[in-house]
């Protein structure tokens, strides 16, 4: 079974400054990773995925996830945040398996101050 | 607009009572997922649906049931409501694509139910 640990619930950061959302994860088996983005009152919305290849991915509004095999860790990062990225971040886990079932860690909130 | 369209969007029902939410997917996509987001958590995975049969499960109990539709819409369905069943529903389907890759899940907007 896969599980998703997200290490920080909240994370407070100033505008422009950079920023680190941490996820460590756990599966006897190998997996695709993602993260997801939750606005208020909204579902989830991708914002990146690890399938395969290159261990940094990146997505199209300058976040960047390393998929590190050694640590089962796959750190979300951004050099320099905007208001507007304040939100509910998730990290998920999906196994190669079948079922391809996707596990949700408890979220970290990134709450950026101006 | 994501495609994935859910119904109701607010929802208040009395414990003991039977409540149906509803899926409408994108056009094409065979797998759908349904979540249950409690406030302040993460969403909890209820069970799995890929071309009309249910291929997963969460630890969810039986009065938790589905269906998928040719239509590529479906429903989640709860039977005697519990006052713990207040949550954010999330449905969410992707492509599946036998021997491909995982593209990730197109989710919804979500129900909020409410049981008083």
């Amino acid at each position: 079974a896969q599980s998703v640990t997200q290490l920080d619930s909240q994370v407070p950061v100033f505008e422009e400054a950079p920023v680190e959302l941490r996820c460590n994860y756990s599966s006897s088996v190998s997996v695709y990773l993602f993260w997801y983005v939750q606005y208020p009152n909204q579902g989830l919305q991708l914002l990146l995925k690890y399938l395969s290849g290159s261990t940094l991915v990146e997505s199209i509004n300058g976040f960047e996830a390393e998929f590190n095999k050694s640590q089962t860790s796959f750190h979300l990062r951004k050099p320099s945040v905007h208001i507007s990225d304040t939100a509910e971040y998730f990290c998920a886990v999906s196994d190669l398996t079948g079922g391809f079932k996707t596990i949700f860690g408890a979220g970290t909130r990134l709450f950026v101050k101006a | 607009e994501t495609g994935v369209t859910q119904s109701p969007t607010h929802l208040i029902k009395t414990r003991g009572q039977q409540v149906t939410l509803r899926c409408s997917s994108q056009s094409g996509h065979n797998t759908v997922s349904w979540y249950q987001q409690a406030l302040g958590q993460g969403p909890q995975f209820i069970f799995q649906y890929y071309r009309e049969e249910e291929n997963g499960r969460g630890n969810f109990p039986p009065r938790f049931s589905g269906l998928q539709f040719p239509n590529y819409s479906s429903e989640l369905n709860v039977n005697a409501l519990e006052l713990d069943d207040s949550a954010l529903y999330l449905c969410a389907s992707r492509i599946k694509i036998t021997g491909g890759d995982n593209y990730g899940y197109t989710f919804g907007s979500g129900t909020r139910l409410t049981v008083v």
